[in-house]
């Protein structure tokens, strides 16, 4: 069975420095993509960006481009997104989810979504 | 950029009835086309791909159509569980979502 199991949520304050993460299971972790997917309280969803896991190669929505950073590491099948200075803005579910390389829609399942919440 | 406008924003149908949602592109984004469906405190779904692709498990009554700039949605016959929000998703030009329409009960 196909799994992308995320960490807990998160109460953050402003400045402070956060990683989620994402671990795949139940498939060969490096053959697929993984994005993260932001959903601010009551709103819709945003694509932040995407790596691939076989060789870490990024590709990032400029929107979030240089206030978040995605890694991968295959030895575990988990993907991860990082921030250095949380921003009250921060406040989000954040979802990963998997795909086949470019140009494809995102798989069933997604993670089950990492609520982070910063206070100011 | 490509931007995804849905219509309506909500969208309020009785149970048994039709529901057809909209999705229009900025720019051509060919058949790379999804629909995915969210319910409260859910992660979304698949729903349609390749603008017109039932995807595994999806039930007749969802259809999809369109290529371009212009996507339709249909949904017949609603079911109780059917009531949620839906997004359209390019995948042509990176990835982008529309802002969704909210299906209520009516």
């Amino acid at each position: 069975e196909v799994q992308l199991v995320q960490s807990g949520a998160e109460v953050k304050k402003s400045g402070e420095s956060l990683r989620i993460s994402c671990k795949g299971s139940g498939y060969s972790f490096t053959t697929y993509w993984i994005s993260w997917v932001r959903q601010m309280p009551g709103k819709g969803l945003e694509w932040m960006g995407r790596i691939d896991p076989s060789d870490s190669y990024t590709n990032y929505n400029p929107s979030f481009q240089g206030h978040v950073t995605i890694s991968a590491d295959k030895s575990s099948s988990t993907a991860s997104l990082r921030w250095s200075s949380l921003k009250a803005s921060d406040t989000a579910i954040y979802y990963c989810a998997r795909h086949s390389s470019h140009g494809n829609p995102f798989d069933d399942p997604w993670g089950q979504g990492t609520l982070v919440t910063v206070s100011s | 950029e490509t931007v995804l406008t849905q219509s309506p924003d909500t969208l309020s149908v009785s149970p048994g009835e039709r529901a057809t949602l909209s999705c229009r592109a900025s720019q051509s984004v060919s058949t790379k086309l999804a629909w995915y469906q969210q319910k409260p405190g859910q992660a979304p779904r698949l729903l349609m791909y390749g603008a017109s692709t039932r995807a595994t498990g999806i039930p007749a009554r969802f259809s999809g159509s369109g290529s371009g700039t212009d996507f339709t949605l249909t949904i017949n016959s609603l079911q109780s569980e059917d009531f949620a929000v839906y997004y359209c998703q390019q995948y042509n030009d990176w990835y982008s979502f529309g802002q969704g329409t909210k299906l209520d009960i009516k």
